[in-house]
């Protein structure tokens, strides 16, 4: 089992509806999460992170985590051709001071004019 | 303020030659991280570098090996390198005890012919 799972899509979403990306993890103990947005040929940014059970809104992007069933979500609302790329879901690990980030193999989406 | 920043951007070398990639982290962070990404797959942790020591490793072979110097840049070298070695790496800053916040740079894609 990976660490980290994301449904690799492509997931296709028409422009202004809402574009909703799933990961799961093994590690129950995991304490943040990440998602990233990376662009065909560039490297990825961060979106949000999100460290309590429920919702983070930032914008048109909300994060959802539910740590009993070791889930994460990104919901984009009003999806625009420019959300047009593959999302990272990524989980912290380690202890304090020597930590790193295991990411997913990332979802693929494309915002359909 | 200047932004994490990796050299080259792209490199092409041969089965069994060593090749170094270099990384400047963004403007006061003091952390950095090295990633390896094949196409289609999610970054793969290789090491962290603080206080120029590696305090965290993946699963990555003695081939892969590092450095950090006094003014936080950080240096990724591969030895006896392999076509399965071929990968955009990435290397990402950020300031100790604030981990999870990691801004990426642009990434070097190395090809191995």
């Amino acid at each position: 089992q990976k660490e980290v799972e994301q449904n690799s899509g492509p997931l296709s979403v028409p422009e202004g509806a809402i574009a909703s990306l799933n990961c799961t993890y093994s590690d129950r103990g995991s304490q943040s999460f990440f998602w990233y947005r990376q662009y065909s040929g560039k490297s990825p940014e961060l979106i949000m992170f999100i460290y309590s059970n429920g919702d983070k809104e930032d914008g048109r992007f909300t994060a959802q985590l539910n740590k009993a069933s070791q889930y994460v979500s990104l919901l984009i609302r009003d999806s625009q051709p420019s959300d047009s790329a593959t999302y990272l879901c990524a989980v912290k690990r380690g202890i304090q001071g020597a930590q790193k980030l295991v990411f997913g193999q990332g979802t693929r989406l494309t915002i359909n004019p | 303020d200047a932004g994490v920043t990796q050299s080259p951007t792209h490199l092409i070398k041969t089965r069994g030659q060593q090749v170094t990639l270099r990384c400047s982290p963004k403007s006061g962070h003091d952390t950095v991280s090295w990633y390896q990404q094949a196409l289609g797959q999610g970054p793969q942790f290789i090491f962290q570098y603080y206080e120029e020591e590696e305090r965290q490793r993946g699963n990555f072979p003695d081939r892969f090996s590092g450095h950090q110097f006094p003014n936080y840049s950080s240096e990724l070298n591969v030895n006896a390198l392999l076509l399965g070695d071929s990968a955009l790496y990435l290397c990402a800053s950020s300031l100790a005890g604030f981990t999870d916040t990691q801004y990426f740079g642009p990434g070097t894609r190395l090809t191995v012919l």
